[in-house]
């Protein structure tokens, strides 16, 4: 079946640095890809999401990239802070079906 | 933040007990989502609602029904339920996915089920 890899599944750095989080996906038919943070014990939320007719989009210190062709996508956090400590999600599909990556734990070292 | 609500928020059933989890969306939207959050593990879609007609049943076991009577309310209904069974249930909902918009999914906090 269809399904969507995520890595690293724990990512530890330090304050202030950039944090890189990738997903590899194998429906080719895929045409969403959103990042959701979960926050320990509370809901999933959206904090970006980009659509396969765009490679790039940047929401202050977060960007998500998008190559197609490789059917990749990665997550990019800068100046990470405190706040950022949580669990992030990708998915990619469209119309009633997301498939999920596992998830990665980002710690911010202080 | 009151979008989407779960009850109740904890659950300890038995394996032969009959219980059911409850959902209401405050979106104004037209579908609604069961998915299903294991440690370590991708969200598993177990039921997909679109404007009241299920849509998708991703091979989900029988003992687990789910009930869609308005647009704003959606439950699911647990028996005979397994110890693996035990996880966080998440409820979700979207503008009609089968537009763009739709796309963005909503979540509830979720309802933590332990079955013993």
């Amino acid at each position: 079946g269809e399904n969507v890899e995520q890595h690293p599944s724990t990512l530890s750095v330090q304050e202030g640095d950039s944090a890189v989080i990738k997903c590899t996906y194998s429906d080719s038919a895929s045409n969403y890809f959103p990042w959701y943070k979960q926050e320990l014990g509370k809901r999933p939320q959206l904090i970006i999401d980009i659509r396969s007719n765009v490679g790039e989009k940047k929401d202050q210190r977060i960007a998500v990239t998008l190559n197609k062709t490789a059917k990749h996508f990665s997550l990019h956090i800068t100046e990470t802070q405190p706040e950022d400590s949580a669990v992030y999600f990708c998915a990619a599909g469209g119309g009633y079906q997301l498939i999920w990556g596992a998830g990665t734990k980002l710690i911010i070292k202080p | 933040e009151t979008g989407v609500t779960q009850t109740p928020r904890h659950l300890v059933m038995g394996m032969t007990n009959k219980k059911s989890l409850k959902c209401e969306q405050h979106l104004g939207h037209n579908a609604m989502y069961w998915y299903k959050q294991s440690a370590k593990k991708p969200l598993e879609l177990m039921f997909v609602y679109n404007f009241k007609e299920q849509t998708e049943n991703n091979s989900v076991p029988s003992r687990f029904s789910p009930e869609c009577p308005n647009s704003s309310h959606l439950f699911l209904h647990l028996h005979t339920l397994q110890p693996e069974d035990s996880a966080l249930y998440l409820c979700a909902s979207s503008q009609d996915p089968k537009t763009p918009s739709g796309n963005t999914i909503y979540f509830g906090e979720g309802s933590w089920l332990t079955v013993v």
